[in-house]
């Protein structure tokens, strides 16, 4: 079955860049998206379509997908955005998530 | 405004049965995919199924195949998840999930009801 590998955790400082990998075979052939879920609520989209952005998103959450790895990529980070994020692929009409990284703002 | 409320999660023995629903509204039901989406304690996302606007078609996870059933009724506007022969590990929050419109992701989520199997 098909996988999706992220890390467990990413620290970042306030205003820096935190960077989030998600691997998987020929992942870039694929649309990869993203979700964020902070503790006691549901996820929500971040990223879709490798890059896009749904409204309501900040412009500092971008995406990006070739070969076998989609990033997500958090600009000038704020602490809002310490939270759990997930990629997620579709292969064979399943869907499938990356076991979740925890970002964390020091 | 999207709305998806899950009902119906509780604790049931490992054997048991139970059937979870999901009530949608502020969108046209009947024109989406949808999904359930669950998360054991402290674990990450995993999807379980998904079915096709009007039914036709419907998927699984390898792990819930022959135990889980996915169905909607789309003059009622709910998803529903009828889950047999459970398991202590199917224990988790389901989640009913909209899959975007031509798109493939998730674009809208409920609030999750808790299944927990223990005996």
């Amino acid at each position: 079955s098909y996988e999706l590998t992220q890390p467990p955790s990413v620290s970042v400082s306030p205003g820096q860049t935190a960077s989030i990998t998600c691997s998987g075979d020929k992942l870039g052939d694929k649309y990869a998206c993203w979700y964020q879920q902070k503790p006691g609520q549901s996820p929500v989209l971040v990223i879709y379509e490798d890059n896009k952005r749904p409204s309501g998103i900040p412009e500092r959450f971008s995406g990006s997908n070739s070969g076998n790895t989609a990033t997500l990529t958090i600009s000038g980070t704020q602490a809002v955005d310490e939270a759990d994020y997930y990629c997620q692929a579709w292969d064979s009409s399943t869907a499938v998530f990356g076991g979740g990284t925890k970002v964390t703002v020091l | 405004e999207v709305q998806l409320v899950e009902s119906g999660g509780g604790l049931v023995q490992p054997g048991g049965s139970l059937r979870i629903s999901c009530a949608a509204s502020g969108f046209t039901f009947s024109f989406y995919w949808m999904n359930w989406v669950r998360q054991a304690p402290k674990k990450g996302l995993e999807w379980v199924a998904n079915i096709k606007q009007d039914g036709s078609e419907k998927y699984y996870v390898d792990s819930v195949k022959g135990r889980f059933t996915i169905s909607r009724d789309n003059a009622k506007n709910s998803l529903y998840l009828q889950m047999n022969s459970l398991r202590v590990d199917d224990t988790a929050v389901y989640y009913c999930a909209r899959l975007g419109s031509g798109s493939w992701n998730f674009d809208n989520w409920g609030q999750g009801t808790l299944v927990t199997v223990s005996s």
